[in-house]
């Protein structure tokens, strides 16, 4: 049974520092993997999307690797921001239309 | 890009009250769509998925039910709520004929049973 694992839970760190989010999942037999951002009482909003034949997607500031055979994926935020604050949530697919969470990393940067 | 519209953003509704929900999706056809529920401090429960019009496959037994009258519309329903059903839900969309597997959110609904 896939479990998904985010480490930190939470996070805190000054503006302008590049920083690194964990994600981990147990069954490397992964179709793809999406990263999401939500803010305070708001939808999500997808971040990157890495298929799983490839290792890394970039977007902006935005990048995101992929190691199947660890079972790992990082979310790099370059040159943090405080509009980068918000939770970040990694999730991946199965068989049944169902994704598979992990609970998220709340991430402040400080001003 | 696609986009999800839901409505009500907010509602609140005594227990015992019908319920909907509904959600629109633009810029894409033919697209899988999920009700997810979000509740306080909690991780995303996926309530209901539809591969197309007319049908629904339920994930978990509750006192809600969705429907697809339309190839991108789908609704969330309850005929008598109860207080647990209170939570943020989530509408969501696949890229349909053009999916790349990445899933799209709507802004969200959230419901305060009293």
């Amino acid at each position: 049974k896939q479990e998904v694992t985010q480490i930190p839970a939470a996070l805190s760190v000054p503006e302008g520092e590049n920083l690194v989010l964990n994600c981990s999942f147990t069954d490397s037999a992964i179709y793809n993997l999406q990263w999401f951002r939500q803010d305070p009482g708001k939808g999500l909003t997808s971040l990157l999307l890495i298929q799983s034949s490839q290792r890394e997607q970039t977007s902006g500031r935005l990048n995101a690797s992929l190691d199947k055979s660890s079972g790992r994926s990082t979310l790099y935020i370059a040159a943090s921001q405080p509009g980068d604050s918000a939770t970040y949530l990694c999730a991946v697919p199965t068989l049944s239309y169902q994704l598979i969470w992990g609970a998220g990393t709340k991430l402040i940067i400080k001003p | 890009s696609q986009t999800i519209h839901q409505w009500p953003a907010t509602l609140v509704q005594p227990v015992g009250s019908p319920l909907s929900l509904e959600c629109t999706v633009e810029g894409t056809s033919n697209p899988n769509l999920y009700w997810y529920r979000q509740a306080a401090g909690r991780g995303l429960q996926l309530l209901f998925y539809s591969v197309g019009i007319g049908q629904i496959s339920s994930e978990v037994p509750q006192n809600l039910s969705a429907s697809r009258p339309q190839d991108r519309q789908f609704i969330l329903s309850s005929k008598k709520l109860l207080l647990s059903d209170s939570g943020f839900y989530l509408c969501a969309s696949d890229g349909g004929e053009a999916n790349t597997g990445e899933l799209f959110f709507g802004e969200g609904s959230r419901l305060t049973v009293l």
